[in-house]
């Protein structure tokens, strides 16, 4: 079964506000969280990193006054899309590490975020 | 730059035909190499991943990938496709701290 969960699965918004996107570690302490955008029939980008008790790392390009991250503890980490537009809409994953060799990496099922 | 590679963005193969597709990265030193599978609108599903030791890999599903240093590639291969193997394959690559992904190979199959 699953053991990195997203939720929610599917979800649509109105242009201007926020939506926030929760992605958790079932059964193991993840001290590193990753999100990822993906637009329709293209690859996976990294928006940033997320440590539990600090600040995310953005990647060069994302707005993180937009793209709010929270790592409040060791199996959740949660992304907030702040005052949403339509070109927002994509395929949001994220994926969490159990050990930090990077032996385990888990990826959640994905969330999508429609705005309209 | 660091960098992933995948050459083909569309492979159309004959159901039972055998697949290879390929994956180049360009990294300082070895990192930990990955091979996932996308079916459209669906999370990723992990086929399989090299971190050290035997450089041919088995995977799920009948996959497996033969890392190769001299040429900095991670092909994955599978001797006899599927119908149900019609999907996006991903490469990636994971190193110091983050995961990089390849643009992606469409794999289309026909009776």
């Amino acid at each position: 079964g699953a053991v990195v969960s997203q939720h929610p699965s599917w979800v649509i918004c109105k242009s201007g506000t926020s939506v926030k996107i929760e992605c958790r570690s079932l059964d193991f302490q993840a001290t590193t969280m990753f999100w990822y955008r993906q637009f329709p029939k293209q690859s996976l980008m990294l928006m940033a990193t997320s440590n539990e008790g600090s600040k995310a790392t953005y990647e060069q390009g994302v707005e993180k006054d937009k793209f709010l991250i929270n790592h409040a503890s060791l199996t959740l980490s949660t992304l907030t899309v702040t005052s949403a537009h339509p070109e927002d809409s994509s395929f949001y994953i994220c994926s969490a590490v159990r050990d930090k060799t990077g032996n385990t990496i888990y990826f959640g099922e994905g969330s999508w975020l429609t705005v309209v | 730059a660091q960098s992933v590679t995948q050459p083909d963005i569309h492979i159309t193969v004959s159901e039972g035909a055998s697949l290879e597709l390929r994956c180049n990265y360009s990294y300082g030193a070895t990192p930990y190499l990955f091979w996932y599978v996308q079916s459209p609108g669906q999370g990723l599903q992990l086929l399989l991943k090299y971190f050290s030791g035997d450089t041919l890999v088995q995977g799920i599903k009948g996959f497996e990938a033969e890392f190769k240093r001299s040429q900095s590639s991670f092909n994955l291969r599978k001797p006899s496709v599927h119908w149900s193997d019609a999907a996006e394959y991903f490469c990636a690559v994971y190193s110091w701290g983050k995961f990089q992904f390849g643009a992606g190979t469409q794999v289309v199959v026909t009776p």
